[in-house]
């Protein structure tokens, strides 16, 4: 039971580079979010599926899609990478309010 | 949207003593407090939750304490361990619909041994 996976651990981009940014979890949790965390800051959802085939934006959506692939897997991809968007990104997953989270991605963009 | 602050920003206490970290709400409708710790480089566990039906929650060093009335709920660590340092995040959410967690910006707590 590995419970919420993320890859890649890290990554550098340059600017204007597009990346996907991927998460699964085998708790079988309807839920799943993005968050990012920058320095001194505690963490920002950027988008939340509330069940498969579904999905809506948080707090900081601009510059990032994401795509609920199946019950398992949620991504979040980078169109054009800013350097704003430098950042360590967590994926969790839910079923109740409790929620678990990845080891996260910590990203780079120069 | 919820707004959720907390205090302080960073705390420095000697092996033993307790901290005490204070959060407050914005959103009415909230009704869920949990709280997370990260140690640097992992990802945030959580330690400890609360919901507006309980005013008190203890787990052994650990208790939470929720003043629904006032928006505020605090983290009281007693006896602390050197082993207690990192970073504590409190986060709200509504029990309904949207349960995303709104969190407060961290409080960095140092446990001097």
């Amino acid at each position: 039971n590995a419970g919420v996976t993320q890859t890649p651990k890290f990554q550098v981009l340059k600017t204007g580079q597009s990346m996907t940014l991927q998460c699964a979890q085998d708790m079988n949790h309807n839920s799943m979010y993005w968050y990012r965390q920058d320095p001194g800051m505690g963490l920002r959802l950027i988008y939340y599926s509330a069940s498969e085939g579904t999905t809506d934006k948080g707090e900081v959506p601009n510059g990032y899609n994401v795509s609920r692939l199946n019950k398992r897997e949620f991504s979040l991809r980078l169109e054009s990478a800013a350097p704003s968007q430098t950042s360590v990104y967590f994926c969790a997953s839910s079923d109740s309010n409790e929620q678990f989270f990845g080891p996260g991605t910590r990203l780079t963009v120069l | 949207g919820e707004n959720v602050e907390q205090h302080p920003s960073t705390l420095s206490v000697q092996e033993g003593d307790s901290a005490v970290i204070k959060c407050t709400y914005s959103d009415s409708a909230s009704n869920y407090f949990p709280w997370y710790k990260q140690e640097l480089g992992k990802r945030p566990q959580l330690i400890i939750d609360i919901r507006s039906n309980v005013g008190e929650k203890k787990d052994q060093r650990i208790a939470v304490t929720l003043n629904k009335t006032a928006k505020h709920f605090s983290l009281h660590i007693t006896e602390t361990q050197p082993e207690d340092s990192a970073v504590y995040f409190c986060a709200a959410s509504r029990n309904t619909g949207r349960r995303a967690l709104t969190f407060g910006s961290g409080t960095r707590l140092q446990v001097q041994p």
